[in-house]
C-alpha cells in the first residue's frame, strides 16, 4: 500500500495551461506539505496544511493554489503554466509538524512545461 | 534555520562501512539532527534522527559530537542501493518543516 501516492507521475503541458496534482496519504497524518525540487535539485517548501488550515506557504506565485478538502488529501492547483515551473513536485505528509515526527514523502510528479 | 555544511559528493564500496560527515557549528539547543535521503527518481526518505545521545536503527547508526556541532551518519555495510543523496538537517523543536540543503551524493561501487 503507498503511503503517499500523487497522480500523475509524469505531466507534460503547453505554457499557459492549468493543471493540478493530486495527493493522498493513508497513513492517518494531520500535516501534509508540496515541496518542488528544480533542476539543480534543491528540494524547497512550498505549503504546509494542518487538518485541512494553511500553516506555511513559503513565497511561492498566486499561481499556486493548494486546496485540502480533507485532512488525507492535499491538491496542488496551477495556473497559467510557465516554462519556471518544470519541477519535480512532491507530496509529503507527517504526524504532526513536531521536529521529531518523520516526514513521509510521495514519490514525485514530473512537470514539464513546454 | 541553522546550516549545515557537508561535502558534495562521497564515494565508498559494496559492502563496507560509510561514514558521512555533517558540521554544524550554528546549532542551537532546541535543533534536532535529522538524516534523509534520496534515491534516484524518488522522494526523500527518513533515515534517522536524533537530539544529543548516538542513535541506532535498523538503517544507519547516527554519532552526534559531544558539542553537537557535528555528525556522522554512519552506513555499517553499504549495499548498492544505498547510492543516494543524503541530507542533513537540523529542525527545531516544533519547525513545521524540513529545510534541505544540498546534501552529499554517494556513490556506492561493487
Amino acid at each position: 500500500d503507498t503511503a503517499v501516492s500523487q497522480t500523475p507521475k509524469y505531466l507534460v503541458t503547453q505554457m499557459g495551461n492549468d493543471k493540478s496534482i493530486k495527493c493522498e496519504q493513508n497513513l492517518g497524518h494531520d500535516t501534509m506539505y508540496w515541496y518542488k525540487q528544480d533542476s539543480k535539485k534543491f528540494l524547497k517548501i512550498m505549503f504546509s496544511y494542518n487538518n485541512k488550515e494553511l500553516i506555511i506557504n513559503e513565497t511561492v506565485p498566486n499561481r499556486f493554489s493548494p486546496k485540502s478538502p480533507d485532512k488525507a488529501h492535499l491538491n496542488l492547483h496551477i495556473n497559467s503554466l510557465e516554462l519556471g515551473d518544470s519541477a519535480v513536485y512532491f507530496c509529503a505528509s507527517s504526524p504532526k509538524g513536531g521536529s521529531g515526527n518523520t516526514i513521509y514523502f510521495g514519490e514525485g510528479s514530473w512537470l514539464t512545461v513546454v | 534555520d541553522a546550516k549545515t555544511t557537508q561535502p558534495n559528493s562521497m564515494e565508498s564500496n559494496e559492502e563496507e562501512p560509510v561514514h558521512l560527515p555533517c558540521n554544524h557549528s550554528t546549532i542551537s539547543g532546541t535543533d534536532y539532527i535529522h538524516w534523509y535521503r534520496q534515491l534516484p527518481s524518488q522522494g526523500p526518505e527518513y533515515v534517522i534522527h536524533g537530539l544529543t545521545s548516538n542513535v541506532n536503527n535498523r538503517m544507519a547508526s547516527l554519532a552526534i559530537a559531544e558539542d553537537r556541532k557535528s555528525s556522522t551518519l554512519i552506513l555499517h555495510r553499504a549495499t548498492l542501493r544505498d547510492a543516494a543523496v543524503y541530507y542533513c538537517i537540523l529542525r527545531r523543536q516544533g519547525a513545521q518543516k524540513l529545510v534541505f540543503g544540498q546534501g552529499t551524493r554517494l556513490t556506492i561501487n561493487p
